[in-house]
């Protein structure tokens, strides 16, 4: 079975601190995604990367930057953590095939004071 | 961009049949995917479409006609643990393969 983690369910920031999110797939796989869900609005992409190394700015990369060393780690950072940043977070990973699905993490529930 | 519809709630009675729409408008299109929520819990993958058809699988069907830009989830023989939140995604035609996500869909089951 494909496996996702990530570092923490429940986190809480305090506004302006440095915040790292990480996520850590053992399936191999090249693609790891980035999104945050919040109500009424849905998954959200904010970065992905199909390659160490490499990545690509989703749809709300704001605020947020990203770092892939190891094939396995995907790391989402949060510069200067704001209230507006509050939400859940959730990691996925894929291969590299067009038709596979995406394998989710459990996700992080991040609030920001 | 990409621009996807679903109904925000809807409810039905175990052991009934339900179908949940997804409507999607697209600079381009390479599939579509259903995946299950439940509170609190990550996505998890229920079906892919890029031809149009039908797609069953055990209880979860669903159905792609990409003339219409319309999709829909059919589950049949209702159980309480259905319920749950049913996402739509469509993954756009580009290199980079993103998927977007409707806002889901909020299925209650009950007796």
């Amino acid at each position: 079975d494909v496996k996702v983690t990530q570092s923490s369910r429940y986190l809480v920031k305090r506004t302006g601190e440095k915040v790292f999110l990480e996520c850590v797939q053992d399936m191999d796989h090249e693609n790891m995604f980035w999104y945050r869900q919040d109500p009424g609005l849905g998954l959200r992409l904010i970065y992905f990367s199909y390659d160490v190394k490499m990545k690509e700015k989703g749809d709300i990369p704001e605020g947020y930057s990203v770092s892939r060393e190891k094939k396995e780690r995907f790391s989402l950072i949060l510069e200067s953590a704001s209230t507006n940043q509050t939400s859940m977070y959730l990691c996925a990973s894929r291969t590299a095939s067009s038709t596979d699905t995406q394998y989710f993490g459990p996700g992080t529930r991040l609030t920001v004071l | 961009g990409q621009n996807i519809d679903q109904p925000t709630e809807m409810t039905a009675t175990e052991g009934a049949i339900v179908q949940i729409n997804c409507t999607y408008q697209t600079s381009g299109f390479n599939g579509l995917f259903w995946y299950q929520q439940h509170a609190g819990e990550a996505p998890t993958f229920l079906s892919y479409n890029v031809l149009d058809g039908l797609e069953e699988k055990g209880r979860f069907s669903s159905f792609l006609s990409r003339s219409k830009g319309y999709s829909y989830l059919l589950l049949k023989e209702l159980q309480m643990k259905d319920s749950a939140s049913y996402l739509c995604a469509v993954r756009d035609g580009g290199g980079g393969n993103k998927l977007t996500f409707g806002t889901g869909t909020q299925l209650k089951v009950e007796l």
